[in-house]
């Protein structure tokens, strides 16, 4: 079983659309988690921190659940610009991926 | 400021040969991590530093890789009897040190390795 499971999509979503996508982590001693987002042939940064309590960044909003091991994000009001793989990431020292999820959004 | 470095961008060899990739992190972190990334795959850890020291190689698949950080700064990861199932990019992040908790490792644009 990997670490880090996440639903591949594609998600082909219109601007201004709500998109949510989950991935569950195998580790139930895992304490940190990341979304990060990665572009075509470009290097993985840093979306956001998860936390227990769940977290906002502006359009961006990434939820915790210990309980059933599983990490959500959702993106608000959709732009073009949020057109990326998002990673999920276990952080225990070493970063663990999951395979991303690709959010494709069209005008 | 300058972000993680890394050379070369792109490098194209034959199967059996052997090759360098280089990581310049950002300066003043003392971890430094290698990452494969096959196609369609989130990165794999491989090996991390912490100063000069290998803290963790279990990433490694097999004794043909292998990596250094003589000076604590930069890192050269080392790839002997290169095969085609090499063929990835190799990304190396740096962050100010070890940790759980804020520490966010800065990733470099990475290496593209082919192996024909």
């Amino acid at each position: 079983r990997k670490e880090v499971e996440q639903d591949p999509g594609p998600f082909n979503v219109p601007e201004g659309a709500t998109v949510a996508f989950n991935c569950t982590y195998s580790n139930s001693a895992s304490q940190s988690f990341f979304w990060y987002r990665q572009d075509c042939r470009k290097e993985p940064k840093l979306l956001m921190s998860v936390y227990s309590s769940g977290n906002e960044d502006g359009r961006f909003t990434a939820q915790l659940n210990r309980a059933s091991q599983y990490i959500s994000l959702l993106i608000r009001d959709s732009k073009l610009s949020d057109s990326a793989t998002y990673l999920c990431v276990v952080n225990d020292y070493k970063l663990s991926f999951g395979a991303g999820t690709t959010v494709t959004v069209r005008a | 400021g300058a972000g993680v470095s890394q050379t070369p961008s792109n490098k194209v060899t034959e199967k059996g040969k052997y090759v360098e990739l280089r990581c310049d992190p950002i300066s003043g972190h003392t971890a430094l991590y290698w990452y494969r990334q096959s196609l369609g795959q989130g990165p794999e850890f491989l090996i991390y530093f912490q100063g000069t020291g290998a803290a963790d190689d279990s990433g490694l698949p097999n004794d043909r890789f292998f990596a250094v950080r003589p000076e604590g700064s930069v890192s050269t990861l080392k790839i002997q009897r290169t095969e085609r199932g090499d063929s990835a990019v190799y990304l190396c992040a740096s962050s100010l040190s070890v940790g759980t908790g804020e520490n966010e490792q800065f990733f470099g644009p990475g290496t593209r390795l082919t192996v024909l």
